[in-house]
């Protein structure tokens, strides 16, 4: 039982658009909602995450939006650039204080200049 | 150190032997993680450590699977009689407990 499902699998933007991958999940007893980029060859890097308290999150161009009744998150990058094309991968958590954590499948972004 | 730290990067096993994979996680950082990522998926838990306890096996996929942190710091997975669904990239990532991972760049195995 896949508890984590990630949209789109691959994604292609124009440079300066917007970017936008979605994750919903099932167990609501999760609390927190990271999203971690990938590149080639490396281990996947914290970008952004969010706690169910509140609906949304600014860091940056990066922004994830939360509904806690629809059980989904989505991760926005404003003004995409080409350096952001890479692996993407939402998860959730039950202990936000580094309990395990169930992945997404992943979004490969495309970037094109 | 600064970051995760994995040894070996590559690991060429043939099948049906040991191997021995060892994370360095960052100075202080309480808790460690070991993840299985297979080609085109997102990482799979495997293993939970806080200190040297070892709090959660439930993602280790068999019996050939083990692994430790005897001193509360360096972390070693070892997988016996490696098959070729063993072949993956294993993750190891540590956290202060506030925040969420930082990983390491993996080891990645291939079983022939």
């Amino acid at each position: 039982q896949q508890q984590v499902k990630q949209s789109p699998q691959s994604l292609i933007v124009q440079k300066g658009g917007i970017s936008i991958i979605n994750c919903a999940y099932e167990n609501t007893a999760f609390d927190y909602f990271p999203w971690y980029q990938q590149f080639p060859g490396k281990g996947p890097a914290l970008l952004i995450a969010i706690r169910p308290d509140v609906s949304e999150k600014k860091e940056g161009r990066f922004t994830i939006s939360f509904n806690k009744s629809a059980k989904q998150f989505s991760l926005h990058i404003m003004d995409s650039q080409p350096g952001d094309s890479a692996t993407y991968f939402c998860a959730a958590s039950i202990n936000t204080n580094a309990g395990k954590s169930t992945f997404g499948d992943g979004t490969t972004l495309t970037v094109k200049p | 150190g600064a970051g995760v730290s994995q040894s070996p990067r590559y690991k060429v096993a043939k099948r049906g032997q040991d191997v021995a994979l060892r994370c360095d996680p960052i100075s202080g950082h309480v808790s460690l993680f070991w993840y299985q990522q297979a080609l085109g998926q997102g990482p799979e838990f495997l293993t939970y450590f806080q200190n040297e306890a070892q709090l959660d096996k439930s993602g280790l996929p068999s019996d050939r699977f083990f692994a430790e942190r005897p001193e509360g710091s360096v972390s070693t997975l070892k997988i016996q009689r490696t098959q070729q669904e063993d072949s993956a990239v294993y993750l190891c990532a540590s956290s202060s407990g506030r925040h969420g991972y930082t990983f390491g760049s993996g080891t990645r195995l291939t079983v022939v």
